[in-house]
């Protein structure tokens, strides 16, 4: 079956790093997305990997290594409005994105 | 870049009545539009996804008959709740793949709250 596995919850500092990882099974795979979800609003992109290595994109970088269904979301220099939740989305083998329940993180001053 | 609008932003309605909600791509043309429902704390839910010219492709467990969709042309697909009841309450979402460009491409609408009472 497919499956997506991220931690449900978690809490860093501001000004701090934070990775949040995520590992996955999927019929196919084409790519792995990551999306940020404020309350109340639809997902938002953040990236996208098809390859094995990291993507860095501003305050944000993310890491796939497909031989090990992984990925990881690196978000640097954390600001209070990067509380939400972060959703890793794989797209399997019928480009379809597959959706797990996300990882919400909390930011403390 | 791409824009994905949704109409209306929020809905409540009474229990019975039947509601629509516009998807629309603003800048670009969609082929493929697929629709989203979201409980709160739950992750996104696939509903339907459907092609311009075609009946929508469900998802198992999803009512067509409830859950009418219409993709008339490239730029608009419409969700039609029919008699809505309160356990449709939700937050639905659409997102619309371009018809040029890479099959890994969405770009997702704003949502729509919906709430039945």
């Amino acid at each position: 079956g497919q499956n997506i596995d991220q931690p449900t919850e978690m809490t860093a500092t501001e000004g701090a790093i934070v990775q949040i990882n995520c590992t996955y099974q999927t019929s196919g795979f084409n790519g792995l997305f990551w999306y940020q979800q404020h309350a109340g609003e639809a997902p938002t992109f953040l990236s996208y990997n098809v390859l094995d290595g990291l993507e860095e994109k501003g305050r944000f970088s993310s890491f796939l290594s497909r031989s090990k269904g992984y990925s990881y979301l690196l978000l640097k220099e954390l600001q209070m409005k990067d509380s939400a939740s972060y959703l890793c989305a794989p797209m399997d083998s019928n480009y379809q994105l597959i959706w797990g329940a996300g990882t919400k993180l909390i930011i403390k001053p | 870049g791409a824009v994905v609008s949704q109409h209306p932003s929020w809905v409540i309605c009474k229990s019975g009545t039947s509601v629509k909600i516009e998807c629309r791509s603003l800048d670009f043309q969609a082929t493929t539009m697929f629709w989203y429902r979201q409980f709160p704390k739950q992750s996104l839910m696939l509903m339907a996804t459907s092609n311009e010219g075609s009946k929508a492709t469900y998802e198992q467990g999803v009512e067509k008959d409830k859950f009418l969709i219409n993709h008339a042309s490239l730029t608009l697909s419409t969700l039609t709740v029919t008699s809505a009841h309160p356990e449709d309450s939700s937050f639905y979402i659409c997102s619309a793949r371009p018809a040029s460009g890479e099959q890994e491409t969405q770009y997702f609408g704003p949502g729509t709250r919906l709430l039945v009472l």
